[in-house]
């Protein structure tokens, strides 16, 4: 069972360049979220989606714009990359909205690095 | 606003001793707290939530959290730590009239040696 599936675990992006992200799960999950993980920062939420057709900014969503596809899929896009955008990007997914407590499962990450 | 603070970069303890993982938080509301656990190179896993009533919470892997409200900790233990439980901790809080989302700490180390 494949869970959440992040595509591509490694990227180098010059300034300026851009990127999409891509995130699939499947868990038939109706949320999902994209996190970047920074040193001493914990996860920062970037922008998630409760349900298909509907996403939200989080803590941290300049720079950054997503899609969600379908029930499956949610993409996380870089527009014009910057190096304050070196991260550790996190997808997840969860049964039900946060407000629910259900538990997020995770992704592997994709390790970005802007030059 | 809420918060939530692991006041430790990294915690060191001997195979087979207690451990203990700090975490403090601050919520004007009701406070949803979680465990996450990371493994190098890996996404965080869930070990275990306090969403209400027993304030002693048991979850993966033989860990444990205890909630106190009267010092605003979840401080998760394990009564007999393993080699392989060397890990990046997170606590995390939502609090439960705020929209819902989820704040991190920003993470404890936790090595265990032979």
């Amino acid at each position: 069972n494949a869970g959440v599936t992040q595509t591509p675990k490694f990227q180098v992006l010059k300034t300026g360049q851009s990127m999409t992200l891509q995130c699939a799960q499947d868990m038939n999950h109706n949320s999902m979220y994209w996190y970047r993980q920074d040193p001493g920062m914990g996860l920062r939420l970037i922008y998630y989606s409760a349900s298909e057709g509907t996403t939200d900014k989080g803590e941290v969503p300049n720079g950054y714009n997503v899609s969600r596809l379908n029930k499956r899929e949610f993409s996380l896009r870089l527009e014009s990359a910057a190096p304050s955008q070196t991260s550790v990007y996190f997808c997840a997914s969860s049964l039900g909205t946060i407000q629910t407590n259900q538990p997020q499962h995770f992704g592997d990450g994709t390790r970005l690095s802007i030059l | 606003a809420q918060s939530v603070a692991q006041p430790e970069d990294q915690v060191n303890v001997a195979e087979g001793n207690p451990l203990t993982v700090k975490c403090t938080y601050s919520v004007s509301g009701n406070p949803y707290l979680f465990w996450y656990v990371q493994y190098p190179n890996r996404g965080l896993q869930f070990l275990l939530k306090y969403i209400t009533g027993d304030n002693l919470v048991k979850g993966s892997y033989g860990f444990e959290a205890e909630f106190n409200k009267s010092q605003t900790s979840f401080h998760l233990k394990k009564p007999s730590a393993l080699v392989s439980d060397s890990a990046l901790y997170f606590c995390a809080v939502r609090e439960g009239n705020q929209g819902g989302k989820l704040i991190f700490g920003q993470g404890t180390e936790l090595s265990v040696k032979p």
